[in-house]
């Protein structure tokens, strides 16, 4: 699976958009780009994914480059509840179901 | 729609004692991970299940570790006897079959060896 890299640890103002960058330089055609959170004392939470086109739902705007070699997640207004640390994973799409390599994350802070 | 399920919450041991994990995956979900998570660290796999079979127990440390699915729901991870490095949080996850689907995760069962 490629290697992704994150700051990490980001700020954030309540109610400003949060942009979480992610770079996957040596990602190959089949992966997807997921984004999980992890609130403190909790198990992960996935967020979203996509190949290569943006994506959007209810949780976060996913804006991947051209060139696939690094991508933004977007909380669009930031709240308390969103201080978490940010998983950034590379994944195969195809074949069975595959297992998740996160790294160490971007610890997002949420503040006042 | 229930989550996935994992008890304890929270496990003390002395080292050389035994321990088990008990997960319950979300309904329907065939795939079932365990995952631990050293302090400070992600998540990392330890086992996958496919049903009943472990297709991927690579991560597993088989000299101390076992690891059980019957009848390809519940699942039970077992660590005799635990070290002190064994201290972390092991988490079980849960998803549809085929495909990279997402992965669901229990709320983690945090063991504490001393």
């Amino acid at each position: 699976d490629a290697k992704t890299t994150q700051p990490t640890s980001m700020d954030c103002a309540e109610g400003r958009a949060a942009n979480l960058p992610c770079n996957h330089s040596t990602i190959s055609g089949n992966e997807y780009v997921y984004w999980y959170r992890q609130i403190h004392s909790q198990g992960p939470q996935y967020i979203i994914h996509g190949l290569k086109n943006n994506e959007t739902n209810e949780m976060a705007s996913l804006i991947i480059t051209e060139d696939r070699k690094s991508s933004t997640l977007i909380l669009p207004h930031a709240t308390l509840r969103d201080t978490a640390v940010y998983y950034c994973i590379v994944r195969p799409s195809t074949g069975t179901a595959s297992k998740l390599t996160f790294g160490t994350g971007t610890r997002l802070q949420v503040t006042l | 729609e229930a989550g996935v399920v994992q008890s304890p919450r929270y496990k003390i041991i002395e080292k050389k004692q035994p321990v088990a994990f008990w997960c319950n995956p979300i309904s329907g979900h065939n795939t079932l991970y365990w995952y631990r998570q050293n302090l400070g660290q992600g998540p990392e796999l330890l086992i996958r299940y496919e049903n009943e079979e472990a297709v991927d127990d690579s991560q597993l440390p088989k000299d101390r570790f076992s690891a059980e699915r019957l009848k390809g729901v519940d699942s039970t991870l077992k660590i005799q006897p635990a070290e002190l490095g064994d201290s972390a949080v092991y988490l079980c996850a849960s998803s549809w079959t085929g495909g990279a689907y997402e992965q669901y995760f229990g709320p983690g069962t945090r063991l504490t060896v001393t």
